[in-house]
């Protein structure tokens, strides 16, 4: 099956840095990928997802890249701010309804 | 807005009991889905239903069953619950963001279920 590793696990950065968050897969027929965050106490929410026939795609101060040779794709968040602090999961799609995640990434910003 | 209601957000059994995790969605969704979320292992599928009645284990199903008797209603049911089944319990649904290319996934705000 499909295998989604995600660094890194923790992420600290001063508020208006960017943050990048990796992501690798293993499944060469996975064609769609995901982000989800989830802010505490709730459930994770998605905030900008990726083709196999895209390479880059963005969203405002979001943006997510893939590299389907080296099975990896990235996602990029630009001028953090506080609100952005969570936890980011990755993740990888062959088949409309079976997604394998990765293990997250808890995103700190300071202010 | 998009709903997804977990009927509880703590829980907590003791071993060997038998435990209903309910969820409700409210946009009319086929596909509904419970994760199991731990540190470090992200969410992992336990079973998935895409109809009324239908369902398909996912990758960790040892230990739990499901039911769905009507569409906008997903239980997860552990018969005997054990220690090892203390987690994060997320309930989902989803909707094509195309058709054959990708499912937008709503998820409830979880279930922390202990098992003592």
């Amino acid at each position: 099956g499909e295998n989604v590793e995600q660094h890194p696990s923790t992420l600290s950065v001063q508020e208006g840095d960017s943050a990048v968050i990796k992501c690798t897969y293993s499944d060469s027929a996975s064609n769609y990928f995901p982000w989800y965050k989830q802010e505490l106490g709730k459930g994770p929410q998605l905030i900008i997802d990726i083709r196999s026939n895209v390479g880059e795609k963005k969203d405002q101060r979001i943006a997510v890249t893939l590299n389907k040779t080296a099975k990896h794709f990235s996602l990029h968040i630009t001028e953090t701010q506080p609100e952005d602090s969570a936890v980011y999961f990755c993740a990888a799609s062959k088949a409309f309804n079976k997604f394998y995640f990765g293990s997250g990434t808890k995103l700190n910003v300071k202010p | 807005d998009v709903k997804v209601t977990q009927s509880s957000r703590y829980l907590v059994k003791r071993t060997g009991e038998k435990v209903f995790l309910e969820c409700v969605q409210d946009m009319d969704h086929e596909n509904m889905f419970w994760y199991r979320q731990d540190p470090g292992l992200g969410l992992r599928l336990i079973y998935f239903s895409y109809d009324v009645k239908m369902k398909e284990k996912g990758d960790i199903p040892e230990g739990y069953s499901v039911s769905r008797e009507k569409k906008e209603r997903f239980s997860l049911i552990l018969e005997s619950a054990s220690t090892n089944q203390t987690s994060m319990y997320l309930c989902a649904s989803s909707t094509p963001v195309l058709v054959g290319l990708g499912e937008k996934l709503f998820f409830g705000s979880g279930t922390q279920l202990s098992v003592l």
